[in-house]
């Protein structure tokens, strides 16, 4: 199947400064990738859509200055959490859209002290 | 009232058993309906994936949708500890399975030897 890797897998940082999370579709070009966050002992939620060569699509309630996504590849999309606070702590999930299907990556996993 | 509703268990069955793993959903224009397996820390993985209603087998899975009563069911017969993780739901009204995804909360199963 295919294949989708991210990193980090998980990252622990300062409260206020920005981290970057990266996601790779390894044997596969994809136009769109999506991302998504899970608290503990919660479903996924979809944050954005991913759209190579165009803007993200957020979600309801997601803030686009706080969450960055620049898919600038087909197989590279980057969401960057900046100012991030204890509250943005949380597992983040990518997936790419292979013909169809989605590809998921490992997840990451924020800490932020 | 949550779009997509899951029984979080924990479920707990005899090796062996027959699992049953229900979610009910309110949206109507929910096209594609999805069962991943996800463990812990790590990205879900696709079992199976239904359009509309209907049933569909995959060796020891069976997937079935129910549109008129909003209501979907993956069953696993022979059920083995390899079995053991978290089943998520999931439905998509976009244009695949791949797009907007919404979660259910997901089950935590365990299969005892």
């Amino acid at each position: 199947g295919a294949v989708v890797s991210q990193h980090p897998s998980w990252v622990i940082c300062k409260s206020g400064t920005s981290v970057k999370i990266e996601c790779r579709s390894l044997d596969f070009q994809a136009t769109t990738m999506f991302w998504y966050r899970q608290f503990p002992k919660q479903s996924l939620m979809l944050m954005a859509t991913s759209n190579e060569g165009s803007k993200a699509t957020y979600e309801q309630g997601v803030e686009k200055d706080k969450f960055l996504i620049n898919h600038a590849s087909l197989t590279l999309s980057t969401l960057t959490v900046t100012s991030a606070h204890p509250e943005d702590s949380s597992f983040y999930i990518c997936s790419a859209d292979n013909r169809g299907e989605a590809f998921f990556g490992q997840g990451t996993r924020l800490t932020v002290v | 009232q949550k779009e997509v509703e899951q029984d979080p268990g924990p479920l707990s069955v005899p090796e062996g058993a027959i699992v049953s793993l229900n979610c009910t959903y309110s949206n109507s224009a929910f096209q594609y309906f999805m069962w991943y397996r996800q463990y812990s820390r790590k990205g879900p993985e696709l079992l199976m994936y239904t359009y509309s209603s209907g049933n569909k087998e995959d060796g020891r899975f069976t997937a079935q949708v129910d549109k008129s009563s909003k209501y979907i069911s993956l069953f696993i017969r022979d059920s083995q500890p390899s079995d053991s993780a978290t089943y998520l739901c999931a439905m998509s009204a976009g244009y695949s399975s791949a797009s907007k995804i919404i979660f259910g909360s997901g089950t935590r199963l365990s299969i005892r030897p």
